[in-house]
């Protein structure tokens, strides 16, 4: 069975500081990979999006980057982290299910920037 | 802009009654629907998905409705059971692999 893994659970980090969030998928070969963010009293924004090694897509310009180094590995990056920044962001991959693709979630990584 | 829509942010129900969620969109191009129901610092779960090309879709106690004429869709829970409060979020598309996901609905099942 397919699990999507996320790392680290709980994140503080202070203002300008750097920032990786991994994502790894087992299970599965060539999943299409999502990050998206939570804010507070928000519903869920697409930021990037992978349908395959090195092909990212980015929805929302930012100061947030993302990379897929392997097929099932899919990180967040940001150089210098803003207040803004902060919120729950949540990996998940899709599969070809039912009728069509359906995304399936990862655990989270809560961030809080002070 | 926000293409989809759940203007109730929270909702009670007694244990046993029906659950109504709801969902408006404004993209005529969406035509493939999904609900997740989300707990507190966990990822959000799939619960049930429609196609355009239907109006209804139920799989145990829930049961997702489409109104393509009135652009709203339903999610209905019966009987409500106190695991399932949670927030629900509703998340439509357009054939590609975006989803765009409402703001959520808080639905608190009282025992």
């Amino acid at each position: 069975s397919q699990t999507i893994h996320q790392w680290p659970a709980t994140l503080v980090q202070p203002v300008g500081s750097p920032l990786s969030l991994e994502c790894t998928v087992e299970g599965t070969s060539n999943p299409n990979l999502y990050w998206y963010r939570q804010a507070a009293g928000r519903g869920l924004q697409l930021l990037f999006y992978s349908v395959g090694i090195g092909q990212i897509s980015s929805e929302v310009p930012q100061n947030l980057s993302a990379s897929r180094p392997q097929d099932r590995q899919f990180i967040l990056s940001s150089k210098k982290l803003l207040l803004s920044d902060s919120g729950f962001y949540l990996c998940a991959w899709s599969v070809l299910d039912r009728e069509r693709e359906t995304q399936y979630f990862g655990p989270g990584t809560r961030l809080l920037v002070l | 802009d926000q293409q989809v829509k759940q203007n109730s942010p929270s909702l009670s129900v007694q244990e046993g009654r029906i659950s109504i969620l709801n969902c408006d969109y404004t993209n005529s191009m969406f035509d493939y629907f999904l609900w997740y129901k989300k707990y507190p610092a966990e990822g959000p779960t799939f619960l049930i998905s429609i196609s355009s090309i239907k109006d209804k879709n139920e799989d145990g106690r829930f049961t997702v409705f489409l109104n393509k004429s009135a652009k709203h869709l339903s999610l209905h829970i019966v009987p409500s059971q106190p695991g399932d409060s949670a927030v629900y979020f509703c998340a439509a598309s357009s054939g590609t692999y975006k989803y765009i996901f409402g703001t959520g609905t808080r639905l608190k099942v009282l025992a």
